[in-house]
């Protein structure tokens, strides 16, 4: 099993809509990440969280939410997608020394 | 604010070439260094990572990078490419105090058989 696992691998959604990612880690860190990536942009972090009761903004936060369910749970939501939120977006973990990501598969997202 | 940027958008390569892909990083503190690579349809795997002592540092599949303080840079080499090393390589930078990584925009490497 994959140390962290995202659902769905990919999701097409319409306009409006609202949509949930998922993440969950068997690692054990506390720290959990949301990031997105488009081609020429690299990764940019949406949100973090350092435990359950922690979340932070990343650099991109506008039109996402996230929750902390539990140590090794973290959702990202869409409240209502709009095209240019077609992207491929991945969920991170680290341990407290932040000496190293473990990343998720990824979920490709499309929004018409 | 740090920022990393990849000399290289895409570098196209002949099997057995050697490669080397730049990476700087503007940060004027102690930093960790790392190479990510992301094959074609996969998620990002580490590839190697420096913190401290001997700046060269030695990481999976035959690849190497170099941590040179003075011009802020972390290349990463390989002395003979594979058609298997095609993907995205990512350089990324963290400050041991600072709460998240950030990413270069990445170079895509396409080695031709």
């Amino acid at each position: 099993d994959a140390d962290v696992t995202q659902t769905p691998r990919n999701r097409i959604t319409k306009t409006g809509k609202r949509i949930m990612l998922e993440c969950s880690q068997t690692k054990g860190h506390d720290r959990m990440y949301w990031y997105r990536q488009d081609p020429g942009l690299g990764l940019r972090l949406i949100y973090y969280s350092f435990d359950v009761k922690d979340i932070n903004k990343g650099e991109i936060s506008d039109g996402y939410s996230v929750s902390r369910q539990a140590q090794a749970k973290f959702s990202l939501s869409l409240e209502s997608a709009i095209p240019n939120q077609t992207a491929l977006y991945f969920c991170a973990t680290s341990d407290a020394g932040a000496r190293g990501y473990t990343f998720g598969s990824g979920t490709r997202l499309t929004v018409v | 604010a740090q920022s990393v940027s990849q000399h290289n958008h895409h570098v196209i390569l002949s099997e057995a070439a050697s490669l080397e892909l730049g990476c700087n990083y503007s940060y004027g503190g102690t930093v960790n260094l790392f190479w990510y690579v992301q094959y074609p349809g996969q998620h990002l795997q580490l590839l190697l990572k420096y913190f401290s002592g001997d700046p060269l540092v030695k990481g999976i599949k035959g690849f190497e990078a170099e941590f040179i303080k003075s011009k802020f840079s972390f290349n990463l080499r390989k002395p003979s490419v594979q058609w298997s090393d095609t993907a995205e390589y990512f350089c990324a930078v963290n400050a041991p105090l600072r709460q998240n990584f950030v990413f270069g925009p990445g170079t895509r490497l396409s080695v031709l058989p």
